[in-house]
């Protein structure tokens, strides 16, 4: 196990909800990314957070945000939910707030929209 | 185009045999580079990192061309536990891609 959990790890919204996921990271992991996973498909980069703040972005939507907490937690926030966002979503912990280490995955949320 | 490119597969080999993937990146200012393995329906996990000098661990061989912006990933004496899919991914300052996988299953 990687240290790293989400919760919660299924989800059911109507479209144009909105959803909030979480996630914790390894301990001493003060980095945390975040991606969306489409079936038959590889994890797109959503954004990473690093002390607190955004530190880098994919191409996805301002409703698509994010918050990193002191304790190095994070959550993922969509807004105005489209079936399209029905996907795994993974978060991953690092260190150091690069991009360039080793990232270790939680087991994802996965979030259907009806 | 997409900014990392794989052979989706899937490759259906031997137990014992040797498979190799290949990968193309198109950001020329990519820093790092990785293999993941994927699960089905599991998280992805480190394989190995990819350097400039080629990089070899046990049965797996991981090897990088800057000029030719493409990464290679070779598994030799395959085994049933490698069935799985293999992501490629590339980072740079901003931002990490991954490749959409190639699927390998090994049969007995």
């Amino acid at each position: 196990e990687t240290g790293v959990t989400q919760s919660p790890t299924h989800l059911i919204k109507t479209r144009g909800q909105q959803v909030t996921l979480r996630c914790s990271s390894q301990s001493g992991h003060n980095t945390v990314s975040w991606y969306q996973q489409a079936l038959g498909q590889g994890p797109q980069f959503i954004f990473q957070y690093y002390r607190e703040e955004e530190n880098g972005r994919g191409n996805f939507p301002p409703r698509f945000s994010g918050l990193q907490f002191p304790n190095y937690s994070s959550e993922l926030n969509v807004n105005a939910l489209e079936l399209d966002d029905s996907a795994l979503y993974l978060c991953a912990s690092t260190l150091g707030g690069t991009m360039n280490t080793e990232a270790f995955f939680g087991q994802g949320t996965r979030l259907t929209v009806v | 185009r997409k900014e990392v490119e794989q052979d989706p597969g899937p490759f259906n080999v031997p137990e014992g045999a040797t498979v190799a993937f290949n990968c193309t990146y198109s950001n020329s200012a990519s820093q790092s580079f990785f293999w993941y393995r994927q699960d089905c329906r599991k998280e992805p996990k480190l394989l190995m990192s990819v350097y400039s000098s080629g990089n070899e661990d046990g049965r797996f061989t991981a090897q990088l061309n800057r000029a030719s912006q493409y990464i290679s990933l070779l598994i030799r004496d395959s085994k049933l536990s490698d069935s799985a899919t293999y992501l490629c991914v590339v980072s740079s300052a901003s931002k990490i891609i991954f490749g959409s996988g190639t699927r390998l299953s090994i049969r007995p």
